[in-house]
């Protein structure tokens, strides 16, 4: 089955610093998401890719679809204390039928903020 | 309020009993899916239904029963809770109609379950 690998697995940093993470893929994607969840909750939607090459921007928050469609990356930038969570790729590939709507994740990016 | 809700959010129970887990959604998505969540694992699929009477298996339905009988409801069983079942389990649910390209899924805020 399809396999994303998300990197790093977990990052500590100063307040104040920007944050880059990556997920790698085996396979092509044609949509790419990244998730974040905090503590004791769901994920939530923070960007949706479409295209290949896309680059977008949520606030603090930029994410780009990779040109090979096998990666894309999230930056945060000037992070703070409530940046603090599980940051998840999710991947959707070519699969049809009622495999339609499945998505694959990466294993997660643990993220702290120090103050 | 609208949205996708899971209940119980806690449960304890003991290796062996059947319990469980609901998931109800006000969208209409025709999509449903179910997760559990581990430490070194990220999330993984255990079901998910395409509509109402179409399931289907994800990455790990060992153990698990799923039913969808309504569209806003995709009820998990444990028949037989074993203690590696204890996990925090999301729903979720996504329109991915064919030709919509947004595929994206809505998460539920999760149920945590310990089997003793």
């Amino acid at each position: 089955g399809q396999q994303l690998n998300q990197s790093p697995q977990s990052m500590f940093i100063q307040e104040g610093e920007d944050v880059s993470m990556n997920c790698t893929s085996s396979s092509i994607f044609n949509t790419w998401l990244w998730y974040k969840q905090d503590p004791g909750e769901g994920p939530v939607l923070l960007i949706a890719l479409y295209k290949a090459g896309e680059l977008t921007s949520n606030g603090r928050l930029t994410a780009q679809f990779g040109i090979t469609r096998k990666d894309s990356f999230l930056n945060i930038s000037a992070s703070i204390p409530s940046d603090v969570g599980i940051y998840f790729c999710a991947g959707q590939g070519n699969a049809g039928g009622t495999s339609y709507g499945k998505l694959t994740f990466g294993q997660g990016t643990i993220l702290t903020v120090h103050p | 309020d609208a949205g996708i809700t899971q209940s119980p959010r806690y449960k304890i129970t003991e290796t062996g009993r059947q319990v469980t887990l609901m998931c109800h959604q006000t969208w209409s998505h025709s999509y449903m899916f179910w997760y559990r969540q581990d430490l070194g694992h990220g999330l993984r699929l255990i079901y998910y239904s395409a509509a109402a009477d179409i399931t289907d298996k994800g990455e790990v339905p060992d153990g698990y029963v799923v039913s969808r009988s309504k569209t806003e409801n995709f009820p998990l069983t444990l028949e037989s809770a074993t203690r590696s079942q204890t996990s925090v389990y999301f729903c979720a649910s996504s329109e991915s109609k064919r030709g919509l390209v947004k595929n994206i899924q809505y998460f539920g805020a999760g149920t945590r379950l310990s089997v003793l």
